[in-house]
């Protein structure tokens, strides 16, 4: 497979700043993948990176490193709203997402 | 969203029977998914369509067929249920192979007793 791997679960703050790391295999990537889900909910999507670096959206920032088969979703300003799954999806030449098995975020006051 | 409606959205069959799933789009996009996501594995790919008629395995493709006669329907196909295929269901669009974003429906809980 792609060796996609991500920590189980997580435990936050809310108002601190949260990293969920991500690493997968380096062969044939062609792009890295994060989504959020909601218990009970579909996925939705969060962010794409192809190329090296951070990318930032607004609370959310993804950071991709290509040769070290690593990314990173970094959540800034933690809320109760945030406790979810946070899905990172490594996608090959066909650009189709391979999931990992998703990271258990939980905000607490 | 991209207009991604599931149905059923909630099944209890008994297996050996044949079950349906159906996934509907408006936004006539091209590529078109179908994963199950079970605890301990994350969302897997069954199938998948790239076009009408156009269709491909994935990785657990073994026990269900799908089919494609239309753009906006996507057919998963249980052919003999098994408990092993107690799941949830998802079904994917995206409008290109390049473009970023795969939008999901919400979702078909299945229960194979």
């Amino acid at each position: 497979g792609q060796n996609i791997d991500q920590p189980t679960e997580m435990t936050a703050t809310e108002g601190a700043i949260v990293q969920i790391n991500c690493t997968y295999q380096t062969s044939g990537f062609n792009g890295l993948f994060w989504y959020q889900q909601h218990a009970g909910e579909a996925p939705t999507f969060l962010s794409y990176n192809v190329l090296d670096g951070l990318e930032e959206k607004g609370r959310f920032s993804s950071f991709l490193s290509r040769s070290k088969g690593y990314s990173y979703l970094l959540l800034k300003e933690l809320q109760m709203k945030d406790s979810a799954s946070y899905l990172c999806a490594w996608a090959g030449g066909s650009y189709i997402p391979t999931f990992g098995r998703g990271t258990s975020l939980i905000v607490h006051p | 969203d991209a207009g991604i409606t599931q149905s059923p959205r909630h099944k209890v069959t008994e297996t050996g029977t044949p079950v349906t799933l159906r996934c509907h789009q408006t936004e006539n996009h091209r590529y078109m998914y179908w994963y199950r996501q079970d605890p301990g594995h994350g969302l897997r790919l069954i199938h998948y369509s790239y076009g009408v008629k156009d269709t491909d395995k994935g990785e657990v493709s073994d026990g269900y067929s799908v089919s494609r006669s239309k753009t906006e329907d996507f057919l998963l196909t249980l052919e003999s249920a098994t408990s092993s295929q107690t799941s949830v269901y998802f079904c994917a669009t995206k409008e290109e192979i390049g473009t970023d974003t795969q939008y999901f429906g919400p979702g078909t809980r299945l229960t194979v007793l």
